[in-house]
């Protein structure tokens, strides 16, 4: 079946400009999650979204970071006013009930390469 | 100190070698531990997860040390195709909000040379 896809594939805006990245989450999967990977950098825990529940936006490095998910489905991640230290892959993931068990495999898209000059 | 360390490696290993990597995770509490392969360019992929007794699949075997918080990936026969960027993975107890997020290494490069 269809995996977690993202869009676009990559991006380049300039510094200033907002930018929306989505994600397709797998059909069912009711958990979706948005990491980013920088250069010379570990995958970074971004925000998650489980059901209906209030998402956990822990990891949004500042308050230009914001992402929603409608109907429980897809969801786009929004950053304002970017900036170069912006820079990185950001990667969606998705699951089902994590809650339901404790090993539940996080589906990873192929990620959208943002490049902020 | 980072929540999870690896070995920083590079590791550059010939075929059939035996090549191991390890990591400590800084949260007792931690629940659950997953190895993810991550190839040049594309996004991790779940290797393995890492039970409490100790697990095997096929020529990967994953440990735990809970006492230690220590976990290791162990790979046997290495081949041409293992050469990825392999990452440990820690996920936190249940019961908090955090309870979805996963929490990576900064992984370890393995190239397996013939």
């Amino acid at each position: 079946g269809a995996g977690v896809s993202q869009s676009p594939s990559n991006k380049v805006t300039e510094k200033g400009k907002d930018v929306e990245l989505r994600c397709d989450p797998i059909s069912g999967h009711t958990a979706l999650y948005w990491y980013r990977q920088s250069l010379g950098q570990g995958l970074e825990f971004l925000i998650y979204f489980q059901g209906n529940s209030a998402p956990d936006k822990s990891g949004l490095p500042s308050d230009r970071f914001s992402a929603e998910r409608t109907g429980g489905s897809v969801s786009t991640l929004t950053i304002q006013r970017t900036q170069q230290e912006d820079s990185a892959v950001y990667l969606c993931a998705s699951s089902l009930d994590p809650l339901a068990a404790t090993r539940r495999e996080q589906y990873f898209g192929p990620g959208t390469r943002l490049t902020v000059t | 100190r980072k929540e999870v360390e690896q070995d920083p490696g590079p590791f550059n290993v010939p075929e059939g070698a035996t090549v191991a990597f390890n990591c400590t995770y800084s949260n007792s509490a931690s629940q659950s531990f997953f190895w993810y392969r991550q190839d040049c360019r594309k996004e991790p992929k779940l290797l393995m997860s890492v039970y409490s007794s100790g697990n095997e699949d096929g020529r990967f075997t994953a440990q735990l040390n809970r006492a230690s918080q220590y976990i290791s990936l162990l790979i046997r026969d290495s081949k041409l195709s293992d050469s990825a960027t392999y990452l440990c993975v820690v996920k936190p107890p249940a019961g908090g909000t955090s309870y979805g997020k996963l929490t990576f290494g900064q992984g370890t490069i393995l190239t397996v040379h013939p």
